[in-house]
C-alpha cells in the first residue's frame, strides 16, 4: 500500500520567515495530495490540495508543489504569523475509495 | 465540517469493555471514514464506507467494528480485542469515492481506557 513520509517532525521559524514542509510518497498511482492543519485538540482542516495533473498551486501565503517524477510534494508558507503555529499533515490518495494515507505530521512553531 | 458531529467528546472506559463512538453527518455525503490518531503517528485509517450497508477495512481494523445502516450514521465500536484503544478518534466524510474529494473531519472523540 501507499506510504507517506513527512519531514521535518518539528519546525521553528521566526515570524515573517518562510516555512517548508516536505513529503514523499511511494505509490506512483497516487493522484491527490491534500494538506491539513490541526490546532491543539481540534479537528484537521484542509488548507490546500493539489492533483497530479498540476505542478504547483497557490492560495495567498500558502503554496504546494508536486514533483511526480521524484514522488514528492511540499508545502510552503510565506510571511509566517503566530496563528500559523499548528501541526500540519500531508496525505496522498490513489483514488480507490478516496482513501487517504497521512504523513506523521510537522509541528510548526512561529516565534515572535 | 460543521455538519459532522461526534459524541461524546471525552469517553472513559475500563479495560475489557466494548465502547461505541458515534458519528453523524447531515452533509449528504456518501463516503464516511474512521481514523485513529496517536501522538507522533499521524492519522491511520480504521474503516471506511462508500455506501449504506457496505464498509471496508482500513490499515488498522483489528479490534474494531462498524456498521452503516443509515447514510447519516457510521458508528465505530472499539472492542475488548483492541490492545491499545486509548487514542483520539476522528470521523470524516467525503462527497463520494470516485473523486478525489476533500475529506471533512468531525471534532473527534478522545477515548481513555484504564
Amino acid at each position: 500500500g501507499e506510504n507517506v513520509e513527512q519531514h521535518p517532525s518539528t519546525l521553528s521559524v521566526q515570524e515573517g520567515d518562510s516555512a517548508v514542509i516536505k513529503c514523499t510518497y511511494s505509490d506512483s498511482a497516487s493522484n491527490y495530495f491534500p494538506w491539513y492543519k490541526q490546532e491543539l485538540g481540534k479537528r484537521p482542516q484542509l488548507i490546500i490540495d493539489i492533483r497530479s495533473n498540476v505542478g504547483e498551486k497557490k492560495d495567498q501565503r500558502i503554496a504546494v508543489t508536486l514533483n511526480k517524477t521524484a514522488k514528492h510534494f511540499s508545502l510552503h508558507i510565506t510571511e509566517t504569523q503566530p496563528e500559523d503555529s499548528a501541526v500540519y499533515f500531508c496525505a496522498a490518495s490513489t483514488g480507490g475509495g478516496n482513501k487517504l494515507t497521512f504523513g506523521t505530521g510537522t509541528q510548526l512553531k512561529v516565534e515572535l | 465540517d460543521g455538519g459532522i458531529t461526534q459524541s461524546p467528546k471525552y469517553l472513559f472506559r475500563k479495560e475489557g469493555q466494548n465502547v461505541t463512538l458515534s458519528c453523524e453527518q447531515n452533509l449528504n455525503h456518501d463516503a464516511m471514514y474512521w481514523y485513529r490518531q496517536d501522538p507522533g503517528q499521524g492519522l491511520r485509517l480504521i474503516y471506511y464506507s462508500q455506501i449504506v450497508n457496505d464498509f471496508q477495512k482500513g490499515d488498522i481494523a483489528e479490534g474494531y467494528s462498524v456498521s452503516r445502516e443509515k447514510k447519516e450514521s457510521f458508528p465505530l465500536t472499539v472492542t475488548s480485542a483492541q490492545k491499545n484503544p486509548t487514542a483520539f478518534y476522528l470521523c470524516a466524510t467525503a462527497l463520494g469515492v470516485a473523486g478525489p474529494y476533500e475529506q471533512y473531519f468531525g471534532p473527534g472523540t478522545r477515548l481513555t481506557v484504564t
